[in-house]
């Protein structure tokens, strides 16, 4: 089956400062890749995603891209904010018979100093 | 729409105690998840419903969980007997369609098992 890889597991930053937070997958017939924000106590939302057939997608200050050869995927926050600080977790769903599963990588703690 | 709704929210019991946690997906969602957090295997999907019908239990850990979808707005998630490791937060989520959408994550139930 698929297996994610995520790091860092935690990652510290100054406010306005960059963040990236890196994930590999295993099975090279995964083709949607999310990404979500948990904050403390909450349930995980997702806050973008990327389908195998482009290499990049912007939403404001976050972007993903994907190297699909490399089996990597990264997301990369600009101008960090403290409300950024969260837990995220990046995710892999294949096709055929198992793109109705997402499997997580174990997430990254990011803290966002003022 | 209010969300996907879950409860309790908070569940405490003994240990051989059964445990049954509910979720009601978002209307017109044909998609259910059920996902149990730890902080030391992460988020794990544990059974999967489409259209009501549990298409992989392969994540459920033994026999002592069960799920059902007796339709389309309500699913339930029993532990019988429950064991001190079963203490998690178990999630429900649903989509439109599959894994490869948008999924929602209701609020979760914190179990705690002594």
């Amino acid at each position: 089956g698929e297996n994610v890889e995520q790091h860092p597991s935690t990652l510290s930053v100054q406010e306005g400062d960059s963040a990236v937070i890196k994930c590999t997958y295993s099975d090279s017939a995964s083709n949607y890749f999310p990404w979500y924000k948990q904050e403390l106590g909450k349930r995980p939302q997702l806050i973008i995603d990327i389908r195998s057939n482009v290499g990049e997608k912007k939403d404001q200050r976050i972007a993903v891209t994907l190297n699909k050869t490399a089996k990597h995927f990264s997301l990369h926050i600009t101008e960090t904010q403290p409300e950024d600080s969260a837990v995220y977790f990046c995710a892999a769903s294949g096709s055929g018979g198992s793109n109705y599963k997402l499997t997580f990588g174990k997430g990254t703690l990011l803290t966002v100093n003022p | 729409d209010a969300g996907v709704i879950q409860s309790p929210r908070h569940e405490v019991t003994e240990m051989g105690q059964e445990v049954t946690l509910r979720c009601k997906p978002i209307s017109g969602h044909n998609s259910l998840f059920w996902y149990r957090q730890t902080m030391m295997r992460g988020l794990e999907l544990l059974i999967y419903f489409n259209n009501n019908v549990p298409i992989d239990d392969s994540g459920m850990p033994e026999d002592r969980f069960s799920a059902k979808m007796p339709n389309a707005s309500f699913s339930t998630l029993k532990i019988q007997p429950s064991e001190p490791r079963d203490s998690a937060v178990y999630f429900c989520a649903s989509s439109l369609r599959g894994a490869q959408e948008t999924q929602y994550f209701g609020p979760g139930t914190r179990l705690l098992v002594l």
